[in-house]
C-alpha cells in the first residue's frame, strides 16, 4: 500500500464549479499535512497547510481526519488558472521528511 | 524571501557521462536541504537529505556512489549524477529549510528543478 494515494484523476470541471479531491494516509503517525500544486513542467508549490480543525483559504478549503487518515481538498469557484495537479504531502517521518501522493490532474474549462 | 534556484534547468547528456546540478538558498541560510526525483505521472520521491558540513542520508534503494551529495556551504549543495544512464533521465527537484524557528518541521521551499535527459 502506498503510504500517500490520491485518485490520479484527471478532473474536467467547467469553470464556477466546485471540487473536491481525497487523499489517504497509512502512517498513523503522521503528524503534518499539506496540499502542494504543480503545473506542468514546474516545481510543487504549497497551497495550504492542512490542520485538524479545517482550514480556509479564499476559495480552498481543507480537511483532516486523523481516525479515518483522510484529507480532503475543496475548491470553490474554480479558476481556469486552478488547472493543475494537486499533490497531497505527509510529514511521515517527523522532522521535515515528507511523502508526496502522486497527485490530482484538475483541468478548468470554460 | 526563501528562493531556491537551481543550475542548470535542464541537461541533455551522454550515458556515462557525470552530470553535476546545484542547488542554492539565495536569501537564506539552509541548513537542510533535500533532493527529490520525479518521473513522469509519478510523484515525487525523496533521494536523500544533507545537512551542512555533515554527510548526507540517503533513502533506501538509492545508491549514494552513483548520486554523490555535497553540502559544503549554508547556501550550496550538489548533486552528482555519476556514470549517467537513460533510466536516470528524471526531474530532479531541491529543497531547502532554513531551520530558524527551530520546529520540527519547517518549510519547505523548492528549487525549480533540473531536467535530466541521458541519451
Amino acid at each position: 500500500r502506498k503510504e500517500v494515494e490520491q485518485d490520479p484523476g484527471p478532473f474536467n470541471v467547467p469553470e464556477g464549479a466546485t471540487v473536491a479531491f481525497n487523499c489517504t494516509y497509512s502512517n498513523s503517525a503522521s503528524q503534518s499535512f499539506f496540499w502542494y500544486r504543480q503545473d506542468c513542467r514546474k516545481e510543487p508549490k504549497l497551497l495550504m497547510s492542512v490542520y485538524s480543525s479545517g482550514n480556509e483559504d479564499g476559495r480552498f478549503t481543507a480537511q483532516l481526519n486523523r481516525a479515518s487518515q483522510y484529507i480532503s481538498l475543496l475548491i470553490r469557484d474554480s479558476k481556469l488558472s486552478d488547472s493543475a495537479t494537486y499533490l497531497c504531502v505527509v510529514n511521515t517521518g517527523g522532522g521535515n521528511k515528507l511523502t508526496f501522493g502522486t497527485g490530482t490532474q484538475l483541468k478548468v474549462e470554460l | 524571501g526563501a528562493v531556491v534556484s537551481q543550475h542548470p534547468s535542464w541537461v541533455i547528456c551522454k550515458s556515462g557521462t557525470s552530470v553535476k546540478i546545484e542547488c542554492r538558498s539565495l536569501d537564506f541560510q539552509a541548513t537542510t536541504m533535500f533532493w527529490y526525483r520525479q518521473f513522469p505521472k509519478q510523484s515525487l520521491m525523496l533521494m536523500a537529505t544533507s545537512n551542512e558540513g555533515s554527510k548526507a542520508t540517503y533513502e533506501q534503494g538509492v545508491e549514494k556512489d552513483k548520486f554523490l551529495i555535497n553540502h559544503a556551504s549554508l547556501t550550496l549543495s550538489t548533486l552528482t549524477v555519476t556514470s549517467a544512464h537513460p533510466e536516470d533521465s528524471s526531474f530532479y527537484i531541491c529543497s531547502a529549510t532554513s531551520g530558524e524557528t527551530g520546529a520540527l518541521q519547517e518549510t519547505q521551499y523548492f528549487g525549480p528543478g533540473t531536467r535530466l535527459l541521458v541519451l
